[in-house]
């Protein structure tokens, strides 16, 4: 399987930017980059998802690099509410999800 | 709003009883996963099946557990007997096959069933 590498915690204060980065070892030709957000006592929730390039949705945008060993992961001016477990998954025909990194927002 | 349900939300018991979970996944939704997430090792896989047939439950304790989807709305995991180690919360996810056939990876998770075994 495609092996993903991201912080385990980054911290920020509301409205800064937050930039979160995964790296993707062995990532497949034909594989997707995908990003879900996970908060307290919930299940994961899709955000987003790029294959090269740039992608901007109401929530995020993703950055991914010509030769897609990385992705990152943007969230403008985040709030408390922005508080979560962010996660890059490996892929192949099943998403490994892992720990994530785990970003907390302060006041 | 179609969602993922799961039931229960809480399950206490003692070791060596059974627990059986229960998801429904989203109507049209083909396939389903279960995951089980702790602390120490974040959200893993356990087992997922694609128009009601498993795929791969290598992530499962065989000796102890099992899944069934009995039908295509329903799917089930169940431990016997169960042991303190087990406890966790246990998600369920679905999606839909994308049209192109490739694997789809928007799932689409229940709000989980938080398990404590004693």
């Amino acid at each position: 399987l495609a092996k993903t590498t991201q912080p385990i915690s980054m911290d920020s204060y509301e409205g800064q930017e937050v930039n979160i980065t995964c790296s993707h070892n062995n990532i497949a030709t034909n594989d997707y980059i995908t990003w879900y957000q996970q908060f307290p006592s919930q299940g994961p929730r899709f955000i987003i998802q790029g294959y090269k390039t740039k992608v901007t949705n109401e929530v995020a945008s993703l950055f991914i690099p010509a030769d897609r060993k990385s992705s990152t992961l943007s969230l403008p001016r985040v709030s408390l509410s922005d508080t979560a477990v962010y996660y890059c998954p490996e892929q192949a025909d099943k998403l490994i999800f892992g720990t994530g990194t785990r970003l907390q927002v302060f006041p | 709003d179609a969602r993922v349900t799961q039931t229960p939300r809480d399950k206490v018991t003692e070791m060596g009883q059974e627990v059986t979970m229960r998801c429904q996944p989203i109507l049209g939704h083909n396939t389903v996963f279960w995951y089980r997430q702790t602390m120490m090792q974040g959200l893993e896989l356990l087992a997922y099946f694609r128009n009601r047939a498993p795929l791969d439950d290598s992530g499962m304790p065989k000796d102890r557990f099992s899944a069934e989807m009995p039908d295509a709305t329903l799917a089930t995991l169940k431990i016997q007997p169960s042991e303190p180690r087990d406890s966790a919360v246990y998600f369920c996810a679905s999606a839909r096959d994308r049209v192109d056939l490739r694997p789809n990876n928007e799932q689409f998770f229940g709000p989980g069933t938080r398990l404590t075994v004693l």
